[in-house]
């Protein structure tokens, strides 16, 4: 079946440090892959995503680039700030003919940035 | 911008009662999707829909049921609420996958919390 594994948390490091959360996954077919946060009380929302193999997705300073090689999607950011403190959860989402656009999820990593 | 509304922020049932959680997404979404998130499993998804009074079941819809009369809306139905339903509920919506790949991003609501005493 398919299926996302994270880099198990939590994960806690200093503002300015360097951020990666590993992500790699199993699937048939050729997959969507996603990064999504979620902020404190909040509900999930989009961070990046790619569709293809070598796509980069980046956003708000996050990459992440599409591995089909190594079935990877790590998400990486070069200076974290304490906002940037939430739970990152990769997902991915099967050929669109098929699936209806239903996301497999990771298990989630919470991240906690100190000042 | 989209938006995901949810009935409830914070619920607290107990054991036996029905609980109905309700879910409103503004957008016309063909695709809405019912997720349960507990720590250190991610989001687990219970039923979802692709249209009006159209349903299927997710990866584990055990002890739930769904009902989707109105496009705009989306309601999880607890039968007879149990100690292990205790737990975060999130909606989403989104239009259906298309051809560029472009249009799949799921857009979520902020959540309900369970408790089931």
């Amino acid at each position: 079946g398919n299926s996302v594994t994270q880099m198990e948390g939590p994960v806690t490091l200093s503002e300015e440090a360097f951020l990666t959360i590993n992500c790699t996954y199993t699937a048939t077919g050729y997959p969507s892959l996603f990064w999504y946060v979620q902020y404190p009380g909040e509900g999930l929302q989009l961070l990046l995503k790619a569709t293809k193999a070598d796509d980069k997705g980046s956003n708000k300073g996050f990459e992440a680039t599409y591995r089909k090689e190594t079935t990877s999607f790590h998400l990486e950011k070069g200076s974290v700030q304490v906002s940037d403190s939430a739970v990152y959860f990769c997902a991915l989402n099967l050929d669109w003919g098929t699936s209806y656009g239903k996301l497999t999820f990771g298990q989630g990593t919470i991240l906690t940035v100190h000042p | 911008d989209v938006k995901v509304t949810q009935s409830s922020r914070y619920l607290v049932k107990r054991t036996g009662e029905k609980v109905f959680l309700e879910c409103v997404q503004d957008m016309d979404h063909e695709n809405m999707f019912w997720y349960r998130q507990d720590p250190g499993l991610g989001l687990r998804l219970i039923y979802f829909s692709y249209d009006v009074k159209m349903k299927e079941k997710g990866d584990i819809p055990e002890g739930y049921s769904v009902s989707r009369e109105k496009k705009e809306r989306f309601s999880l139905i607890l039968e007879s609420a149990s100690t292990n339903q205790t737990s975060m509920y999130l909606c989403a919506s989104s239009l259906p996958p298309r051809a560029e790949k472009l249009t799949d991003t799921q857009y979520f609501g902020p959540g309900t919390r369970l408790t089931v005493l």
